[in-house]
């Protein structure tokens, strides 16, 4: 069954703490991103990567760091330098950089 | 690439066509015009795409004006699983564009 997942639906963690996000494909996407969205609000995006070993910021990357050492993984860490980190973050994969995305069921990241 | 301007949004009762438009007046001829929805607490989900046709899937149709400035999707008998924020993006194709998601409009289909 190919899709996109992510891990865990829902997240809480303690105001100075990082914490890391898991996002898998087994689409053989090359492409994937992170977005963040708060409630009321469009999608903004955090980071992208176009190919393994690869990665560039996209609008809001500050207080974020991401690594793609597989092809099938993008995992995001927000550190605690993220000053409201408290939202729904959503991972998406496409065939290449400019295709249709396909996205994951996303993580409800809490910071009490 | 375009922006697009929405409604932020809408209401239909159930079994009744859903007419969502978008205003896209600054489109260059090779972007496309492409919907997703995104139902609450969900990742957004592909429904259509066009450049200058009018598209029909399982899921909607997707009317283009003829100067291309503006579209409309079409969800033809709306149930409540409908009920969800609608986005409207255009866009080259290929490239290494990265769709940008505005607020859309939120659409309730009710009983």
């Amino acid at each position: 069954d190919g899709g996109i997942t992510q891990s865990p639906k829902y997240l809480f963690r303690k105001e100075g703490q990082n914490v890391t996000l898991s996002c898998e494909q087994n689409l053989n996407h090359d492409a994937m991103y992170w977005y963040r969205q708060d409630p009321g609000q469009g999608l903004r995006l955090i980071y992208y990567s176009q190919i393994v070993n690869d990665f560039q910021k996209g609008d809001i990357a500050e207080g974020y760091s991401v690594s793609r050492e597989k092809k099938e993984s993008f995992p995001l860490t927000v550190t605690s330098a993220q000053k409201n980190p408290t939202a729904f973050y959503l991972c998406a994969s496409s065939i290449s950089a400019g295709d249709e995305q396909f996205f994951g069921p996303g993580t409800r990241l809490t910071v009490l | 690439d375009a922006k697009t301007t929405q409604p932020p949004s809408m209401d239909c009762a159930e079994g009744r066509a859903a007419n969502l438009p978008c205003n896209h007046s600054t489109i260059s001829g090779n972007e496309y015009v492409y919907w997703y929805r995104q139902i609450h607490s969900q990742g957004p989900q592909y429904i259509i795409h066009g450049l200058k046709n009018n598209e029909t899937n399982e899921m909607a149709s997707l009317i283009i004006t003829e100067d291309r400035k503006s579209s409309t999707l079409i969800l033809p008998h709306a149930t409540l699983r409908d009920t969800a924020v609608y986005y409207c993006i255009v866009r080259v194709a290929g490239g290494s564009y990265i769709p940008t998601f505005g607020r859309g409009t939120s659409l309730i289909v009710h009983p």
